[in-house]
C-alpha cells in the first residue's frame, strides 16, 4: 500500500540552530502541506506546496516540493522557543480525492 | 476572522453514553472532515462530507456517525463511547474543486473527549 514516512521522529536543538525535517512518499503527491500542532490545539497550516520543485518561504520557514513529487522538506532557521511543537507533513495522492494523508510527525524541542 | 469552531473544547462522558461533538465554520468551505487523534499520533480521518455527500473511511467503526445539516455545521455522534474512544477530535474544512489548486485543510482547535 501507499506509505508516507516522516523523519526524524523527534529533535532536540538549542535556540538559534537551524532545523530540517522531511517526508517521503511511496507514490506521487499532488499537494504537500506542512502543519504545526501545539499541545491541546488543532494543527495550523504553515506552508502549502502545489508544484514539483516549488520552494516556498513563510518567515523563518522554508519548504520544498521535491522534483520527483514523492518528497518534501521543511527547514526552520534560527529556531526560537516558540517553535516547540509537533510538525506534520501531509499530502494528497493522485487517487485520494479530497483526503489528506499525514506523516507521523516530528516532535521539536528547543532549549533556550 | 473566518475560522473553524469546535464546541465544547473538553467533553467528559460515561462509558456507553451517547455524545455529540459540534463543528462550525465561517469559511464557506464545501468539504468538512472529522479526524480522531490519539496522543503522539497523526490525525486519523474518520469521514468527510463533500458538499452533502458523506464519505466514510473503511476502518471507521459503526459507533461513529456524522451529520451535516447545512454548509456551516457538522456533527460527530458517538453512539456508545468506549474507553478506547478517548481522544482529541478534530474538525477541518477545505475548498475543493473548481479553480482551487490543492487541498489546504484548516483545522479547528479540537475537542478533547474523556470517557469514564
Amino acid at each position: 500500500g501507499q506509505q508516507l514516512n516522516q523523519s526524524p521522529q523527534s529533535m532536540f536543538i538549542q535556540e538559534g540552530e537551524d532545523v530540517s525535517m522531511n517526508c517521503t512518499s511511496s507514490s506521487i503527491f499532488n499537494t504537500w502541506l506542512w502543519y504545526k500542532q501545539d499541545p491541546g490545539e488543532g494543527p495550523v497550516l504553515l506552508i502549502a506546496l502545489y508544484k514539483a520543485g516549488e520552494l516556498t518561504s513563510n518567515g523563518r520557514l522554508t519548504a520544498q516540493f521535491g522534483i520527483t513529487r514523492k518528497d518534501s522538506f521543511l527547514n526552520i532557521s534560527a529556531s526560537i522557543p516558540s517553535d516547540v511543537g509537533i510538525y506534520f507533513c501531509a499530502g494528497q495522492w493522485e487517487t485520494s480525492g479530497s483526503r489528506l494523508t499525514f506523516g507521523e510527525g516530528t516532535q521539536l524541542t528547543v532549549n533556550p | 476572522d473566518a475560522m473553524v469552531i469546535q464546541n465544547p473544547r473538553y467533553q467528559v462522558t460515561q462509558f456507553g453514553k451517547p455524545v455529540t461533538l459540534s463543528c462550525s465554520q465561517t469559511l464557506n468551505h464545501n468539504v468538512m472532515y472529522w479526524y480522531q487523534q490519539k496522543s503522539s499520533q497523526a490525525p486519523k480521518l474518520l469521514f468527510h462530507y463533500y458538499d452533502k455527500d458523506f464519505n466514510n473511511e473503511a476502518d471507521t467503526p459503526d459507533n461513529f456517525q456524522s451529520r451535516r445539516p447545512n454548509t456551516s455545521f457538522c456533527f460527530l455522534d458517538i453512539r456508545s463511547p468506549g474507553l478506547g474512544d478517548a481522544a482529541m477530535y478534530l474538525c477541518a474544512t477545505s475548498r475543493v474543486g473548481g479553480a482551487v489548486l490543492g487541498n489546504e485543510q484548516f483545522f479547528g482547535p479540537g475537542t478533547r473527549l474523556t470517557v469514564l
